[in-house]
């Protein structure tokens, strides 16, 4: 079946230490990917997406992402945590828009 | 605008209760889906609709989950009897026809006792 699959559920980072979030997929052929982070008590925002073109995408707040298709992965990365970044993330993917389906999340804990 | 809406934002109730959770999508917007969240399955699709027309309910646990959407700004998701593993983060989102990014509500946290 196709699905996504975060292997780190939570993640403790000292400020200014560098981040990288893993994200694994098992579609074949053409797919879309999305990290979307949910800061406390607020809900989903969307942080970056990959469709084509240039595998490593930027996005909002420093944060970027790297499209492997040899690996199936798609691992978000930020050089410098801030405390700011304290958050759940998630990682998703489909094809096309329809149908996308999410990965069970990282927290990510930053410790001033 | 407003953003997707979702109501109540907390729920409490007891078991073999009937549950129902609202949504209003994004004006315009095409596309509403229902998530639901927890800490052992994290964000699960339950189903989506098109033009209010459902399309997938593949994700929809069983028989006790239903969900309408008898227009284009309005949607619910009824639990009926609800039960103790029902207690999880329902979220409501939208996306409009041809655009990738979807919306997301605040969330309504029910809680089946």
């Amino acid at each position: 079946a196709q699905s996504v699959s975060q292997h780190n559920h939570h993640v403790i980072l000292s400020e200014a230490a560098s981040l990288e979030l893993g994200c694994n997929y098992s579609y074949g052929g053409t797919v879309n990917l999305f990290w979307y982070v949910q800061y406390p008590g607020q809900h989903l925002q969307l942080l970056l997406k990959y469709f084509s073109g240039d595998p490593l995408v930027k996005g909002i707040k420093g944060f970027e992402a790297e499209f492997i298709k040899s690996k199936f992965s798609f691992n978000l990365r930020k050089p410098s945590v801030q405390w700011s970044d304290t958050a759940e993330y998630f990682c998703a993917g489909g094809r096309g828009y329809q149908k996308v389906t999410f990965g069970t999340g990282t927290k990510l804990q930053v410790i001033p | 605008d407003a953003g997707v809406i979702q109501s109540p934002r907390h729920e409490v109730t007891e078991m073999g209760q009937e549950v129902t959770l609202r949504c209003k999508p994004i004006s315009g917007h095409d596309y509403l889906f229902w998530y639901r969240q927890t800490m052992m399955r994290g964000l699960e699709l339950l189903i989506y609709f098109n033009n209010n027309v459902p399309i997938d309910d593949s994700g929809m646990p069983e028989d006790r989950f239903s969900a309408k959407m008898p227009n284009a700004s309005f949607s619910t998701l009824k639990i009926q009897p609800s039960e103790p593993r029902d207690s999880a983060v329902y979220f409501c989102a939208s996306r409009a026809q041809g655009t990738d990014t979807q919306y997301f509500g605040p969330g309504t946290r029910l809680t089946v006792l």
